[in-house]
């Protein structure tokens, strides 16, 4: 299974709402990756869980809240947002290699958007 | 710090033309280097990659030589297809920034019939 699954696909949200993205991978990784994409651009890195630790936070607002309840899944607690968050969220897993041949493996992301 | 560069688009090609995309990087060593492809509608999925200098990286008919001599790392096919229509990333990522992948802004090819 070299699957990164993601759900929901498509999301739409008020800016009252709370929401949660969620990410599942069984490749026995242990590095997982929230990143966002807005169109035509490359993925930006919002947070790394390493070993279910929080290794990385890009400085992503509090709105954004990550969760890693185990080695196999990621969740990404949405509240609050803005219309300006609204983006393709991906999901990426990989095996941590201290920054040698880290080949990311993504899901199909979550297509958010905030009205 | 690490950067990216790849050649602008968007590319646009008939089918059976020789693709060539530009990538470029800044690093200090010895980066590992990528390149992803994303289709419509989905993730990024790792195309090829090499780890070291002169590793030549293949998959699907493309390929990528790393050229430390350059830092260059262009992608490259003999003959493309309406379906390699799609989004192209070079990427890095270097031990002094382990997690933090450092990807280019994105190539869009189009292949025309």
């Amino acid at each position: 299974d070299t699957e990164v699954t993601q759900t929901p696909k498509h999301l739409v949200m008020g800016m009252t709402n709370k929401k949660s993205l969620k990410c599942e991978q069984h490749m026995g990784h242990r590095a997982m990756y929230w990143y966002k994409q807005k169109a035509k651009k490359p993925p930006e890195l919002m947070f790394v869980y390493s070993y279910e630790k929080l290794s990385i936070n890009e400085s992503v607002p509090s709105r954004f809240s990550p969760e890693c309840p185990n080695s196999s899944l990621l969740n990404l607690h949405l509240h609050a947002l803005q219309p300006e968050d609204s983006a393709l969220y991906l999901c990426a897993s990989s095996q941590p290699n201290r920054g040698r041949n880290e080949k990311l493996f993504f899901g199909s992301g979550t297509q958010l958007s905030v009205l | 710090g690490d950067s990216v560069t790849q050649m602008e688009g968007p590319v646009t090609l008939s089918e059976e033309a020789f693709l060539t995309i530009n990538c470029t990087y800044t690093a200090t060593g010895y980066p590992s280097l990528f390149w992803y492809v994303q289709y419509p509608g989905e993730g990024l999925q790792l195309l090829l990659k090499a780890t070291k200098a002169d590793d030549k990286g293949s998959n699907k008919g493309f390929e990528a030589t790393y050229r430390k001599e350059t830092t260059s790392f262009h992608l490259e096919k003999g003959s493309v297809q309406v379906s390699d229509s799609a989004v192209y990333f070079c990427a890095l990522i270097h031990y002094t920034n382990a997690g933090k992948s450092t990807f280019g802004d994105g190539t869009t090819l189009t292949v025309k019939p």
